[in-house]
């Protein structure tokens, strides 16, 4: 079974629409995360959401929200895609306040043309 | 504020040579660091982590990493490099003055020649 799921594998989509990416984790963690990476690998927090916070990198535009069904899902919309949206964007998830590592899930692949 | 430098963006050895990735860790309170490896078009996978019980660290596929608190490093070794090897290392940090969230060194590509 697979910890952590993102999908869409693979986004293409143009410039000015809005897009989702789900998230799930069956780890029964209780913090989730949204990271993105760009051509460069380099890895940003963008958000940390568990059922009491939700901590945004100040540099993270509001055309990103994240969206928390329940404690196992956490969804990134993303409203008027811009080409500098391109990147990898990885969901994360751990135990809040224990000393273990996040998992990650495989990724989403977005592309703006 | 807690963060990690990784010296060396692309490191290339041998196979069959040592691998030593280098993690420099900036903390006011002892931290959680942990080392990951990302292969090609994958996610993120855990190599081994260090939470302030023993300070030198075994992991996965032969990795291991040694805290160092008069250094404040982490770095990770492995004795032999294999081609499997090849990836993109991130040394992180975590901790409560993170607000629990993990801070990422900028990642070191590994190259093995053959």
């Amino acid at each position: 079974d697979t910890a952590v799921s993102q999908t869409p594998k693979y986004l293409v989509t143009q410039m000015g629409n809005d897009k989702s990416i789900k998230c799930e984790q069956n780890l029964g963690h209780d913090t989730m995360y949204w990271y993105k990476q760009d051509s460069k690998k380099f890895l940003k927090i963008m958000f940390s959401y568990n059922n009491k916070e939700l901590i945004i990198n100040e540099t993270v535009p509001n055309r990103f929200s994240p969206k928390s069904p329940d404690k196992a899902h956490l969804n990134l919309h993303i409203n008027s895609l811009e080409l500098g949206d391109s990147a990898v964007y990885f969901c994360a998830s751990s135990e809040t306040g224990r000393r273990t590592e996040a998992f990650f899930g495989q990724g989403t692949r977005l592309t703006v043309v | 504020a807690q963060s990690v430098t990784q010296l060396g963006s692309h490191v290339s050895v041998s196979e069959g040579a040592l691998v030593l990735l280098r993690c420099n860790y900036s903390s006011s309170v002892p931290p959680y660091l942990f080392w990951y490896v990302q292969y090609p078009n994958q996610g993120l996978q855990l190599l081994l982590k260090y939470t302030s019980a023993a300070t030198l660290v075994k992991g996965i596929n032969g990795f291991e990493a040694e805290f160092k608190k008069s250094e404040t490093s982490f770095h990770l070794t492995k004795p032999s490099a294999h081609m499997r090897d090849a990836a993109e290392y991130f040394c992180a940090v975590s901790g409560l003055n993170t607000g629990n969230q993990f801070y990422f060194g900028t990642g070191t590509s590994l190259t093995v020649i053959p």
